[in-house]
């Protein structure tokens, strides 16, 4: 357990489907990522926030969209994906102290599947 | 563009001997590193770190060496066990807590 929680653990959507992924924080850090990991391919940078504003959009497409209402909570809208799309979806948080060399705290991820 | 790589996808050892797996980051500016263990279903796990004014650090079990001359990092496990069968990435930290991730090894511990 690492103290970052994500659900649900499994998702299969269609491409006209919306759904969300949910991710909490039980760390009392202040900045959280979405990471996207497909097969094969190394993780790769979506989003980053740093007490609840965006400071970073590794340009993703927009039928991603993050939200976090609070420094515990991060979500991922997804809206007409493809299925090019279909990958584990990684919410990580960090202290975000405002410095760097700061370790990420991975949670399970969603494994998404869009048909 | 930057990137981090790794020299071996999947490596097999015998349980009880020593794993050493190696990554290789093309990023002179990256100033700190770190090796994640991922198993099957879950998310990356954190091993150990280290950073760039450092060329050695040792945790339980397990030591990291960083030779910046060639941009070179391994991580070692010592007296591998079972436990230790998992997708091993590093990490370089280029820019203020945005990290490059490496493919990933896989790390087989044969009984």
């Amino acid at each position: 357990e690492t103290g970052v929680t994500q659900t649900p653990r499994h998702l299969v959507m269609g491409m006209t489907n919306k759904k969300s992924l949910k991710c909490e924080q039980h760390l009392g850090h202040n900045a959280m990522y979405w990471y996207k990991q497909s097969a094969k391919k190394p993780l790769e940078l979506m989003f980053v926030y740093s007490l609840e504003e965006r400071v970073e959009n590794n340009s993703v497409p927009s039928r991603f969209s993050p939200e976090c209402p609070n420094s515990s909570h991060l979500f991922l809208h997804l809206h007409t994906l493809q299925p090019e799309d279909s990958a584990l979806y990684l919410c990580a948080s960090s202290p975000g102290q405002g410095g760097t060399n700061e370790k990420l705290f991975f949670g399970s991820g969603t494994q998404l599947s869009v048909l | 563009g930057e990137s981090v790589g790794l020299h071996l996808p999947t490596l097999s050892v015998q349980e009880g001997d020593n794993s050493i797996i190696n990554c290789a980051y093309s990023n002179s500016a990256s100033d700190y590193f770190i090796w994640y263990k991922q198993e099957s279903g879950k998310g990356p796990q954190f091993i150990i770190d280290i950073r760039s004014n450092m060329d050695k650090r040792q945790g339980q079990r397990v030591t990291v060496l960083l030779n910046k001359t060639v941009k070179h990092l391994s991580l070692q496990i010592a007296a591998t066990q079972p436990g230790d069968s998992a997708v091993y990435f590093c990490a370089e930290d280029y820019n203020f807590n945005k990290f490059y991730f490496g493919s990933g090894t896989k790390l087989n511990v044969k009984p």
